[in-house]
């Protein structure tokens, strides 16, 4: 069965610190994959996405996730965290056939950014 | 433009209660999906459909059923509820299926005694 794994289950940073959550995924085809965060009482949203071409791709609020097939990896990295960044991040997989969307979401990871 | 709407917010039932939560959407999205979120498990798929009309299981649809009777919206029942069904229950719609972004509902948070 499809899985997908985060290591980190609750990191704290102080602001201006580098990001690095990691995110792991058991599928040997084709997948697209995907990075989901919730704000503290918002609505879980898309941070980015990567189905294909450029392995590194870039996301809203200065977000980047790279893809390394090889390792069935799709970190998720910000060069410089702020406050406002606080949130839980998912990493969430769809893996082909067909054309259901079914996602596969990780357990979580809370990031808390102290001022 | 509202999104994608739950109602309730929050609820309380008896073990062996039974209830229905509604989701609703305004964008027009083909798919729709219902998740459960429990604590350190992340989100797991209960049921979803592809339009109207259908539905089909996901990861854990052991006691739920759903119905889309109408595009915009999609239900998720629960026939008799048990305590583990305890959890934070997320709607999510997209305009198709394999590459799109989902749009997520506020969340019902439900607790079964």
């Amino acid at each position: 069965a499809q899985s997908v794994s985060q290591h980190n289950h609750h990191v704290i940073l102080s602001e201006a610190a580098s990001l690095e959550l990691g995110c792991n995924y058991s599928y040997g085809g084709t997948v697209n994959l995907f990075w989901y965060v919730q704000y503290p009482g918002q609505h879980l949203q898309l941070l980015l996405k990567y189905f294909s071409g450029d392995p590194l791709v870039k996301g809203i609020k200065g977000f980047e996730a790279e893809f390394i097939k090889s390792k069935f990896s799709f970190n998720l990295r910000k060069p410089s965290v702020q406050w406002s960044d606080t949130a839980e991040y998912f990493c969430a997989v769809n893996a082909k056939p067909g054309n259901t969307g079914k996602l596969i979401f990780g357990q979580g990871t809370t990031l808390q950014v102290k001022p | 433009n509202a999104g994608v709407t739950q109602t309730p917010k929050f609820r309380v039932l008896k073990t062996g209660q039974s209830m229905t939560l509604l989701c609703a959407q305004d964008m027009n999205h083909e798919y729709m999906y219902w998740y459960r979120q429990d604590p350190g498990m992340g989100l797991r798929l209960i049921h979803y459909s592809v339009g109207e009309g259908t539905t089909a299981k996901g990861e854990v649809p052991d006691g739920y059923n759903v119905s889309r009777l109408k595009k915009q919206n999609f239900l998720l029942g629960l026939e008799s509820a048990a305590p583990s069904q305890t959890s934070v229950y997320f709607c999510a719609s997209s305009y198709g299926g394999t590459r799109e972004t989902q749009y997520f509902g506020p969340g019902t948070r439900l607790l079964v005694l």
